[in-house]
């Protein structure tokens, strides 16, 4: 299995909502990401983990907050989000994560996010 | 000026045409991924290089350390591989991202 299962595909929420994004996958990764698309731009990167443990948060806003509930699942909880947070947001893996270590990157197929 | 520039932005071919991506960095790295986007969203990652050349079926990736740059071919283009591909440098945890060249292959 080599894949980065994404839930849900689609979102449409209020800025009063409370949501949450769900990232799975079954490689034994140790590494996982979260990453922030607006159209026609590259990849943000937003957190990162590293064995379950948030290493780099890329200062983003606190009504965006993970979880790695366990090393196969991470989640990204939204609060009070505003039309600006609308994008497409990207999980992905990695084996491991580490200035030596030049790993390749597994990414879901996102979820595309409106908030209204 | 960009740490990662791809050209061209954008290309148009027909089918069964031999594309080239251009990738060029300024910065010193650990490795370079080439990766592709479809339209609606998911990324593949197709490469990482630190060295050398590398081949999957039709696509085939390069890299020259000394000169920072790094191409992308593929050969006997097919519609199918229309989508938009993205060269990144990784620079310790981080990947810094070209702009993407969008490709287009008419039938």
């Amino acid at each position: 299995d080599t894949e980065v299962t994404q839930t849900p595909k689609h979102l449409v929420m209020g800025m009063t909502n409370k949501k949450s994004l769900k990232c799975e996958q079954h490689m034994g990764h140790r590494a996982m990401y979260w990453y922030k698309q607006k159209a026609k731009k590259p990849p943000e990167l937003m957190f990162v983990y590293s064995y379950e443990k948030l290493s780099i948060n890329e200062s983003v806003p606190s009504r965006f907050s993970p979880e790695c509930p366990n090393s196969s699942l991470l989640n990204l909880h939204l609060h009070a989000l505003q039309p600006e947070d609308s994008a497409l947001y990207l999980c992905a893996s990695s084996r491991l994560i580490g200035v030596a270590t030049n790993e390749k990157l597994f990414f879901g197929s996102g979820t595309q996010l409106s908030v209204l | 000026k960009n740490e990662v520039e791809q050209s061209p932005q954008n290309l148009t071919a027909q089918e069964g045409e031999f594309i080239t991506i251009n990738c060029s960095y300024s910065v010193g790295i650990s490795a370079l991924h080439w990766l592709q986007q479809h339209p609606g969203g998911g990324i593949v990652s197709l490469f990482m290089l630190s060295s050398g050349k590398k081949k999957h079926g039709r696509l085939i990736a390069t890299i020259n350390i000394q000169e920072k740059h790094s191409s992308l071919h593929i050969t006997a283009s097919h519609p199918r591989d229309s989508a938009v591909y993205i060269c990144a440098v990784r620079l310790n945890y981080q990947l810094i991202w070209g702009a993407g060249t969008k490709l287009i292959i008419k039938p």
